[in-house]
């Protein structure tokens, strides 16, 4: 059974702070992962993937995996009202594009002016 | 580039009748598509994976008699709620996995239907 664990929060955080969000999983095999944001009412928004050991920047956003540890973060720098929403982490396969993803359950992220 | 569209956005209907939704991907093929439903504040559901041509996989607790899937075609995937009743109201959302990215199985998502049986 893969499993994706993460702190429902709410993590509040004020305007212009690091809020940082984070994400644990039981399945070694698992070789990508991925960070969704989803607003409340809509569907989620793919924000970011990573696959390598270490950082990945994109903006205002990072994302951190170790492997070794089974943990993989995203730090939101210089947060803004507008990042508030629930942030998905989910879990990928390798080659072949059979894996069925697992999402953990969200973290609900506020960012307060 | 990838694209989800779903259709309609939004659906009320009565108790017993059944309700079809369209997921398409617009700019890509995908061939797997996966339908989610998600209740009010709380996390995705997968209900079920859908390959293209053939069946689609459930997951344990879904009625495949009562959420029939059909994915035709690399674009189009269709989830109808057969004899909807009020507990099958609900925000459902496809999602499509791009044929040409097999390695990091990126999903992209549709906008979501939003279901309410009266």
């Amino acid at each position: 059974q893969k499993e994706v664990e993460q702190n429902s929060g709410p993590l509040s955080v004020p305007e212009g702070a690091i809020a940082s969000l984070n994400c644990t999983y039981s399945d070694r095999g698992s070789q990508s992962f991925f960070w969704y944001r989803q607003y409340s009412g809509k569907s989620p928004e793919l924000i970011m993937f990573i696959y390598s050991n270490g950082d990945k920047e994109d903006g205002r956003f990072t994302a951190q995996l170790n492997k070794a540890s089974q943990y993989v973060s995203l730090l939101i720098r210089d947060s803004q009202p507008s990042d508030s929403a629930t942030y998905l982490c989910a879990l990928g396969g390798g080659g072949g594009g059979s894996y069925i993803p697992t999402f953990g359950r969200g973290t609900s992220l506020i960012v307060h002016p | 580039g990838a694209v989800v569209s779903q259709h309609p956005s939004w659906v009320i209907c009565k108790s017993g009748t059944s309700v079809k939704i369209e997921c398409r991907s617009l700019d890509f093929q995908a061939t797997t598509m996966f339908w989610y439903r998600q209740f009010p504040k709380q996390s995705l559901m997968l209900m079920a994976t859908s390959n293209e041509g053939s069946k689609a996989t459930y997951e344990q607790g879904v009625e495949k008699d009562k959420f029939l899937i059909n994915h035709a075609s690399l674009t189009l995937s269709t989830l109808t709620v057969t004899s909807a009743h009020p507990e099958d109201s609900s925000f459902y959302i496809c999602s499509a996995r791009s044929s040409g990215r097999p390695t990091y199985n990126e999903q992209f998502f549709g906008p979501g239907t939003r279901l309410t049986v009266l």
